[in-house]
């Protein structure tokens, strides 16, 4: 089976830097996504993690360890319109399962 | 062209009526996918098309039946749905099942009355 844990809501400043984290058991391991979702839209790709390590991609960036089944999303320089659903997502030997997502509010 | 099309953007239907919903994509993705999210929950899984074959069927009832016409092509038919199949109709393709990148299409707003 799968199970992908994140927390519920965080809230965080604009300007500043937040850690949204993900822990994940699954059968078998071919990749780990982020999707920002703003609520009525559908979810928009981030990043994408197969190897351990850091992946950076402007203001975002994904980290990978497989041996802990962990990952974060670390997002600098808070903006409001960062204010959405963050979706961790993991590919198995079955299709990619998300977590709950977690609902981020950034405010002033 | 680097999208994932959808039509219609909102549907209303009756418990009686038979409606479809079509995905487009001109990427040359060869695995396309639905998926439903209901308000708050993630996206869940519901079928899944690799190279215009259906290799996914996650337990869906059969009022939904989907249909890949060709490679860039996925159609959803519904027929005698309920009103808790009312939901966000997510498509999604990839240039091929294990590879790193799953575009979504911007989804239907379905409402069942």
């Amino acid at each position: 089976g799968q199970n992908i844990d994140q927390p519920t809501e965080m809230t965080a400043t604009e300007g500043a830097i937040v850690q949204i984290n993900c822990t994940y058991q699954t059968s078998g391991f071919n990749g780990l996504f982020w999707y920002q979702q703003h609520a009525g839209e559908a979810p928009t790709f981030l990043s994408y993690n197969v190897l351990d390590g850091l992946e950076e991609k402007g203001r975002f960036s994904s980290f990978l360890s497989r041996s802990k089944g962990y990952s974060y999303l670390l997002l600098k320089e808070l903006q409001m319109k960062d204010s959405a659903s963050y979706l961790c997502a993991v590919e198995g030997n079955t299709p990619l399962v998300f977590g709950k997502g977690t609902r981020l509010s950034v405010i002033a | 062209d680097t999208e994932v099309t959808q039509t219609p953007k909102h549907l209303v239907m009756g418990m009686t009526n038979k409606k479809s919903l079509k995905c487009e994509q001109h990427m040359g993705h060869r695995a396309m996918y639905w998926y439903k999210q209901k308000a708050k929950k993630p996206p869940e899984l519901m079928f899944v098309y690799s190279y215009e074959k259906l290799s996914i069927n996650e337990s869906v009832p059969s009022r939904f039946s989907p249909e890949c016409p060709n490679s860039s092509l996925l159609n959803l038919h519904l027929h005698a749905l309920q009103p808790e199949d009312s939901a966000l109709y997510l498509c999604a393709s990839r240039p091929r099942t294990g590879t790193n990148e799953q575009f979504f299409g911007p989804g239907t707003r379905l409402t069942v009355l």
